[in-house]
Formats: structure tokens, C-alpha cells, sequence
């Protein structure tokens, strides 16, 4: 099983700047990784799918790199409602798993 | 529009089976590409992938849990239900049902997510 591994555990951000966070896979997933936002009491959504590619209606100021074991998402300008819990998830294999999760809290 | 909704009981006793209910709206199981997954999160925990059954039958489990678990479908209905055998405390979570949409059979990421629904094990 492919372990997906997040870091920071908890970035502080203040608003209007940039966040970056990362994941790591235990083995290479080639570009089939997702970024997940929840907040508090909420369902995931899906932010990004393919490595890069933004889901519908989702705000351009989330993109996404990487390929094959290191990806980052990139949050510029954070916007209050940004302040939340972030999941990758590799789906190149079954079972897809998620990493652990970022919290981006305000600083 | 998409939409998912997980039913169930709230409470369940050590050694029961759980039986969940998703009930869908917007797409149909049987088209091409469609697949529903079963996903739970312990509370304050991340994201675990339990199950998915896909457009044609096909149906994957955690590895993990694999022993404990079923899901099937009525596509009549649009519901795909999923049962876990055994419960214990440790299974106290939400559990989440999502849609995944893969025209080209390669991106299996969950694009539209049902609420969730909580379920607490205990005597």
C-alpha cells in the first residue's frame, strides 16, 4: 500500500499570502494525485485531480505541481474561507490513500 | 445536479453489522466510467478509502478490511450499499459515500462527496 505522506502537519498563514504544502508518496504515482479541502463539520471537496488540474469552480489561486513522488499545492493569496484541512490522495493504485493531512490556520 | 446522501443508524453495539445506505441523484451507475466509493474518517483522524464498486460490477475493498466488508448496487434505485461485520470502537467515524466520474478509466479521485454520515459504536 502506498503511504502518502503530508508536511507541514500545521502551517500558519496570514492572510494574503502564500501557502505551500507538500506530499510525498512511498513510491511513484506518476501524475494521478488529488488535493482534497475540508473544513470543520464539512464533506472533503475536491481542489485538484490529475496533479494540476483545477476541479470545477475552483478559484485559480490553488495550483498544483509534482509528478511522480513530490507534489506540492500552492495557495496564493489566502482568503479567509481558505483556512482549512488539506488531503492529497494517490489513486494510481488500489486502494487509493490519503496522507494525513495540512492544517492552514491563520497566524 | 449531483448529489449524495448517506443513510444509516447513528448507533451501533460492539459485534454488529453495520449496514449504510448511499442514495444518489444526477448520474447513473450504470453508465460508463461511474463509481461510487465508500470513505470514513475517524473523529480528528484523516481519510481512509474503504470500498468501491464501479459501472460494471466491479468492486474493490480495503485491504485492511477487506474480510468485513460488502458493497452492492441497485441501480434501479441509485443506491449503493455498503455493510461492515464486526464493529467495534474503532470504527467510530463518519462514513462518507462520493461519486468518481472517469471518462478516459484513469482518474479514480472522488469529485462530488455526500455529507457524511456519523456513526458511533458502543455498548
Amino acid at each position: 500500500e502506498i503511504v502518502m505522506t503530508q508536511s507541514p502537519a500545521t502551517l500558519s498563514v496570514s492572510p494574503g499570502e502564500r501557502a505551500t504544502l507538500s506530499c510525498r508518496a512511498s513510491q511513484s504515482v506518476s501524475t494521478n494525485l488529488a488535493w482534497y479541502q475540508q473544513k470543520p463539520g464539512q464533506a472533503p471537496r475536491l481542489l485538484i485531480h490529475s496533479t494540476s488540474r483545477r476541479a470545477s469552480g475552483i478559484p485559480a489561486r490553488f495550483s498544483g505541481s509534482g509528478s511522480g513522488t513530490e507534489f506540492t499545492l500552492t495557495i496564493d493569496s489566502l482568503q479567509s474561507e481558505d483556512f482549512a484541512v488539506y488531503y492529497c490522495q494517490q489513486y494510481n493504485y488500489w486502494p487509493g490513500t490519503f496522507g494525513q493531512g495540512t492544517k492552514v490556520e491563520i497566524k | 445536479q449531483v448529489t449524495l446522501t448517506e443513510s444509516g443508524p447513528a448507533l451501533v453495539k460492539p459485534t454488529q453489522t453495520l449496514t449504510l445506505t448511499c442514495t444518489f441523484t444526477g448520474f447513473s451507475l450504470s453508465t460508463r466510467g461511474m463509481c461510487v466509493s465508500w470513505i470514513r474518517q475517524p473523529p480528528g483522524k484523516a481519510l481512509e478509502w474503504l470500498a468501491r464498486i464501479d459501472w460494471d460490477d466491479e468492486i474493490y475493498y480495503s485491504t485492511s478490511l477487506k474480510t468485513r466488508l460488502t458493497v452492492s448496487k441497485d441501480t434501479s434505485k441509485n443506491q449503493v450499499v455498503l455493510t461492515m461485520t464486526t464493529m467495534d470502537p474503532l470504527d467510530t467515524a463518519t462514513y462518507y459515500c462520493a461519486r468518481i466520474s472517469t471518462g478516459d478509466l484513469t482518474g479514480f479521485y472522488m469529485d462530488v462527496w455526500g455529507k457524511g454520515t456519523t456513526v458511533t459504536v458502543s455498548s
